[in-house]
Order: C-alpha cells, then structure tokens, then sequence
C-alpha cells in the first residue's frame, strides 16, 4: 500500500473550514483514500473515502488531486468537537479490508 | 450508529494472569479485526478474520490469541499477561472494504 505523509498537527478556529493534507505520491491506479479520525483514544471514526472523484458527505468533503498524489480533507464548519487525530490512509482494491494507521495529524480547534 | 460493543473497558490484573478481551457486534459483519495502541501512538494490527474459524495474524506481533466460533464474537486471549501487555486494544468489524467500525477499546494495565 502507498504510504501517506500528513503534518503532524494543526490548528483551526471554531467555525472556520479546517483542510487537512495528505500527501501520497506512490499511489497506484487501484487504490483509495481513506479518511479517519480518533477522538481522544476512543475507537477511530470513519469519515470519508475516494478514488479518482471529489465526495462529500455529511461529516466532511474530499478533493483528490488531478494526479491523485495528495488529497484535502474538508471540515467546512469546524467545532470544537471535531478536535482529534485525523488519519489519511491508503487501501489497494482487492488488498482485504486492512487498513494500516499511520501517525496523523492532531486537529486542534479552538474558540 | 455501530454497535460493536467491547468489555471491560478498564482492567488492572497482576503478571501471570490469563485475560480475555470480549468484542460483540450486532450488524452481522463477517470481518473483525484488533488493534493494539500504545498512548499517543499508532494503532497497530494484532489480529483479524474474515469470518468463522477463521483467524490471522496482523502487522505487528503479538502474544495474544484470538477465536472466532461465531460470526458477531471476537474475543482476545492473553494466556500470561506481562506488563509489556499494557495497551489499549480496540476492536473493529466492518462489511463494506476499508470502513471500519470500531468499538471503545479495552484499556489493559498488568502490574
């Protein structure tokens, strides 16, 4: 699997668009980003994921790169309840259900 | 909202003694995995299974052992807990590739 790079941490005011970076160069034709987050130690929480094509759903938006070698995670409203760890993780299709969690980058929203 | 449910949440057990990390789901998926997480660290694969009497290991070694007898229990065997045992352990079942439904975790001190 292509491994992902993310900034360690981050901060965001409450109520602003929080855009978390991931960087993975190495990403092959048949694998997809992943996006969780983990609040505090308590189990990770799946967000969002994609291939090729923009998603959005309710919890967030997803903006893959032409290139597809990195991708933005958007909060479009960021409160302080969405203060966690946010993992960018890539899954080659037909690879199993694994995911591999690398170190994250620590969300930080403050008032 | 998932429901994958893991007990204890917290245990304190003396070295040598055998423990047994219980996780239930109640959506019928045939994947199950446990991770372990040191505090403020990543969390790393220990186990997984695709469905009953089916069991692997996972990316990082461990002492323990799992079972899967039937489709919606996982449970986590550690026949002689060590204090190199202490560790969160978190639980997670998923049907769909790649989105993980994880349970709160099992906080495990051995003194």
């Amino acid at each position: 699997d292509a491994k992902t790079t993310q900034p360690t941490s981050m901060d965001c005011a409450e109520g602003r668009a929080a855009n978390l970076p991931c960087n993975h160069s190495t990403i092959s034709g048949n694998e997809y980003v992943y996006w969780y987050r983990q609040i505090h130690s308590q189990g990770p929480q799946y967000i969002i994921h994609g291939l090729k094509n923009n998603e959005t759903n309710e919890m967030a938006s997803l903006i893959i790169t032409e290139d597809r070698k990195s991708s933005t995670l958007i909060l479009p409203h960021a409160t302080l309840r969405d203060t966690a760890v946010y993992y960018c993780i890539v899954r080659v299709e037909g690879g199993g259900n694994k995911l591999t969690f690398g170190t994250g980058t620590q969300l930080k929203v403050e008032l | 909202e998932a429901d994958i449910y893991q007990t204890p949440r917290y245990l304190v057990i003396g070295t040598g003694k055998k423990i047994t990390l219980e996780c239930s789901q109640t959506m019928g998926h045939d994947k199950m995995y446990w991770y372990q997480q040191d505090p403020g660290m990543e969390l790393h694969l220990i186990h997984y299974s695709y469905g009953v009497n089916s069991t692997e290991k996972g990316d990082l070694s461990s002492e323990s052992t799992v079972s899967r007898i039937r489709t919606e229990h996982f449970p986590l065997t550690l026949e002689s807990a060590r204090p190199s045992h202490t560790s969160q352990y978190l639980c997670a079942s998923s049907e769909l590739a790649g989105e993980l439904f994880f349970g709160e975790g099992s906080r495990l001190t051995v003194l």
